[in-house]
């Protein structure tokens, strides 16, 4: 079946420093997959998205890969600010019919 | 983007009483729309697909008759939970889709319900 894993969290970090969020999915045939963030209180809001094997996507400083060998869309920030305190969610859309969601992982951002 | 907002964005009810909750595309018309539940720290779970001028699809698990979803419009999808109780206090989020073909999810901001 189709499945996303994402690290858990909470990850806790300082303002300036790199940030990696694992993800990784299992499914058939070729997924479109999506990073989503959800401030406090709020629904999801689109981060990035790939849609082919090895397309980066890309939006406010933050980066993810579609990487197919290894089943992988890591998201990446190279100086993370407060304001990116969030949870943020990795998702799969299997055959333009449904999404499956990654168990989300919490932000944290020290100044 | 398109836009999606949801009303209200949190409601507190009472046990036994019912609640419901509304999904609207503002500058867009949503053919399908979607109804997820959130519980704190975990993930959405897809509850159902609600079909303009047609009978939701329910995932598994999920009671058709504790949670009525109706899609008459073209902009609007609503979900009620029927004799609410507190287990089913959650965030509620919808989703629609622009277009025919389902690229990305467009979501509303939720809505919390408490039962008390």
């Amino acid at each position: 079946g189709n499945s996303v894993t994402q690290m858990e969290g909470p990850v806790t970090l300082s303002e300036e420093a790199f940030l990696t969020i694992n993800c990784t999915y299992t499914a058939t045939g070729y997924p479109s997959l999506f990073w989503y963030v959800q401030y406090p209180g709020e629904g999801l809001q689109l981060l990035l998205k790939a849609t082919k094997a090895d397309d980066k996507g890309s939006n406010k400083g933050f980066e993810a890969t579609y990487r197919k060998e290894t089943t992988s869309f890591h998201l990446e920030k190279g100086s993370v600010q407060v304001s990116d305190s969030a949870v943020y969610f990795c998702a799969l859309l299997y055959n333009f019919n449904k999404f499956y969601f990654g168990s989300g992982t919490k932000l944290n951002v020290k100044p | 983007g398109a836009v999606v907002s949801q009303h209200p964005s949190w409601v507190i009810c009472k046990s036994g009483t019912s609640v419901k909750i509304e999904c609207r595309s503002l500058d867009f018309q949503a053919t399908t729309m979607f109804w997820y539940r959130q519980f704190p720290k975990q993930s959405l779970m897809l509850m159902a697909t609600s079909n303009e001028g047609s009978k939701a699809t329910y995932e598994q698990g999920v009671e058709k008759d504790k949670f009525l979803i109706n899609h008459a419009s073209l902009t609007l999808s609503t979900l009620t939970v029927t004799s609410a109780h507190p287990e089913d206090s959650s965030f509620y989020i919808c989703s629609a889709k622009q277009g025919a073909t389902l690229t990305e999810a467009f979501f509303g901001q939720g809505t919390r319900l408490t039962v008390v």
